[in-house]
């Protein structure tokens, strides 16, 4: 079975805290993918990584860095945490191939409160 | 980079058919996709579309016009377990870069 693991399900951290999230996949993908979800604005992706320590800026990739040292394991950090990061953040991972095969695999989402 | 439009809410009956519409504008496409995801889980895999024309799934559709920048996802014998929100994303030819819309919540009624 596909899996595509997040270390934490919920998180409670103090402003100006850094914070990991990590996220591990047991597909051999390529393509891995950090995105956060607020009511009423979807999935908005933070970063993205096609390679072992490649990583490319997604559409809201300020206050957030990534890190990629492995193929399976894809790191997000908040370098110091602030209210406005409190969200559910998702990690999903893909093959680069065409076609069907190149369907996204989610995690189960770390939500994360920041106080 | 992608925009992605898609309407925020619709409510069907059960056993009725509901469409779901949703627009883009990429600068380099590589396909498009469908994702289910109900409240308080992760989404999960629907509907796969790189070619124009219909992909049909047991009670699920989707369709892809590339030249309009459209596509949609066609739900039939709408059951109550159908009720979720369907998220529209497309993925870049350039950088395998996979945007998503704001999706779209279906409540299907007795």
């Amino acid at each position: 079975d596909v899996k595509v693991t997040q270390s934490s399900r919920y998180l409670v951290k103090r402003t100006g805290e850094k914070v990991f999230l990590e996220c591990v996949q047991d597909m051999d993908h390529e393509n891995m993918f950090w995105y956060r979800q607020d009511p009423g604005l979807g999935l908005r992706l933070i970063y993205f990584s096609y390679d072992v320590k490649m990583k490319e800026k997604g559409d809201i990739p300020e206050g957030y860095s990534v890190s990629r040292e492995k193929k399976e394991r894809f790191s997000l950090i908040l370098e110091s945490a602030s209210t406005n990061q409190t969200s559910m953040y998702l990690c999903a991972s893909s093959s680069p191939f065409e076609g069907v095969s190149a369907e996204a695999f989610f995690g189960q989402g770390t939500r994360l409160t920041v106080v | 980079g992608q925009n992605i439009d898609q309407p925020t809410e619709m409510t069907a009956t059960e056993g009725a058919i509901v469409q779901i519409n949703c627009t883009y504008q990429t600068s380099g496409f590589n396909g498009l996709f469908w994702y289910q995801q109900h409240a308080g889980e992760a989404p999960t895999f629907l509907s796969y579309n790189v070619l124009d024309g219909l992909e049909e799934k047991g009670r699920f559709s989707s369709f892809l016009s590339r030249s309009k920048g459209y596509s949609y996802l066609l739900l039939k014998e709408l059951q109550m377990k159908d009720s979720a929100s369907y998220l529209c994303a497309v993925r870049d030819r350039n950088d395998y870069k996979l945007s998503f819309g704001a999706g779209t919540t279906v409540t299907v009624r007795a």
